[in-house]
């Protein structure tokens, strides 16, 4: 069965640091995977997707970049973080038949 | 662009009354139509999903409808538990290659009182 496995569950960190969220999927081949933001008590605003290795599609300008570096692998990432972006950000995968999506656990982003 | 709109914002409701959460989507191309319940500090789970090709879909007591004329849908959980609090999300997409987007509405949040 498929799994989806993202990290940390938690990050506390400074105004300007970098950052670096990842997320993993087991048990398919070349998903669909996406990330999302959703700020506290919101919705879930679409960030990134991707559909292949180094093919990403960017949804909002922002202070964020994605990397898909392997079939299965999914990188979130800023050089240096802003207040604005607090969150829970959100890993989600598709298959290939791109009907159910699954999320991630989650990580809660503290901005200071 | 695409867009969801998703109504009421709040909900709350006595156990054992029904619960009804209306979504309407902009882009006529979507064909499908997934509900997610999102408990607080969790991941938004899939509870039910619908295509276009349905007009009705049920399981137990959650059950989604689907009006393509005029671009709505809705989501009715009847014989409400404390446990249905949470908050939902409707999403709509596209099936077909090359669009991959789900796009969510704003969210329910649904309090059901014992």
């Amino acid at each position: 069965s498929q799994t989806i496995h993202q990290w940390p569950a938690t990050l506390v960190q400074p105004v300007g640091s970098p950052l670096s969220l990842e997320c993993t999927v087991e048990g398919t081949s070349n998903p669909n995977l996406y990330w999302y933001r959703q700020a506290a008590g919101r919705g879930l605003q679409l960030l990134f997707y991707s559909v292949g290795i180094g093919q990403i599609s960017s949804e909002v300008p922002q202070n964020l970049s994605a990397s898909r570096p392997q079939d299965r692998q999914f990188i979130l990432s800023s050089k240096k973080l802003l207040l604005s972006d607090s969150g829970f950000y959100l890993c989600a995968w598709r298959g290939s038949f791109l009907e159910k999506l699954f999320f991630g656990s989650g990580t809660q982003l503290s901005v200071l | 662009g695409e867009n969801v709109e998703q109504h009421p914002s709040t909900l709350s409701v006595q156990e054992g009354d029904s619960a009804v959460i209306k979504c309407t989507y902009s882009d006529s191309a979507s064909n499908y139509f997934p509900w997610y319940k999102q408990e607080l500090g969790k991941r938004p789970q899939l509870i039910i999903d619908i295509r276009s090709n349905v007009g009705e879909k049920k399981d137990q007591r959650i059950a989604v409808t689907l009006n393509k004329t005029a671009k709505h849908f809705s989501l009715h959980i009847t014989e409400t538990q404390p446990e249905d609090s949470a908050v939902y999300f409707c999403a709509a997409s596209r099936l077909r290659g090359g669009y991959n987007k789900l796009i969510f509405g704003a969210g329910t949040r649904l309090a059901v009182h014992p």
